[in-house]
């Protein structure tokens, strides 16, 4: 089967850093990825992780371990903007081109002044 | 091009009509997926074609669900005999099948209800 767990629910301080992890297993690993959502929108991109180690993005980070069946993504200087959905969603690759993409529950992060 | 388009953006119907939505992908992108979310999920992967053909289906897409891209470019995604169940936001989105690339673009959704 294929599974990602991610915190349902995060509060942060304006300014302050914060992590939201995820753990996942799933068959045919080939890429993790981040979105943000806010609500009643659509996800869009922030990360993408095929090898080990930490992505820098801005104010962003995304960090992989395949071993471990981890990442994290990384938020500095938190602004109000960034309360939003963060979803991780792992890339599944399989024979015959076929794929997919497997996303968590997303985590709910509220940033408070 | 102004991005991933859909279309209705809402849609209520009666448990038992069939409902049909559209995605226009962005238009050089060759992959294109649906997805359904409900509230508090991530999106669930429905399936995907990579030009017209449609590559990957999930067990999650019954009997009732169908998609088609026939001329590699719109989508449409066709749900027969509705059910209450069915009542979530139909989420496409596109991308290029590049090396290194893999980022999808999202649709804002079209969002069904089943009364």
């Amino acid at each position: 089967g294929q599974n990602i767990d991610q915190p349902t629910e995060m509060t942060a301080t304006e300014g302050a850093i914060v992590q939201i992890n995820c753990t996942y297993q799933t068959s045919g690993f080939n890429g993790l990825f981040w979105y943000q959502q806010h609500a009643g929108e659509a996800p869009t991109f922030l990360s993408y992780n095929v090898l080990d180690g930490l992505e820098e993005k801005g104010r962003f980070s995304s960090f992989l371990s395949r071993s471990k069946g981890y990442s994290y993504l990384l938020l500095k200087e938190l602004q109000m903007k960034d309360s939003a959905s963060y979803l991780c969603a792992v890339r599944a690759e399989k024979r015959n081109y076929g794929q997919n993409f497997v996303f968590g529950p997303g985590t709910r992060l509220s940033v408070l002044p | 091009d102004t991005g991933v388009s859909q279309d209705p953006r809402h849609k209520i119907t009666k448990r038992g009509q069939n409902v049909t939505f559209r995605c226009d992908p962005i238009s050089e992108h060759n992959r294109l997926y649906w997805y359904r979310q409900t509230l508090g999920q991530g999106p669930e992967f429905l399936t995907y074609f990579q030009n017209e053909a449609q590559l990957e289906k999930s067990r999650l897409l019954s009997d009732r669900f169908s998609a088609e891209r026939p001329k590699g470019s719109f989508s449409t995604l066709e749900i027969q005999r509705t059910e209450q169940g069915d009542s979530a936001m139909y989420l496409c989105a596109s991308s290029l099948a590049r090396a290194g690339l893999y980022e999808q673009y999202f649709g804002p959704g079209t969002r069904l209800t089943v009364t």
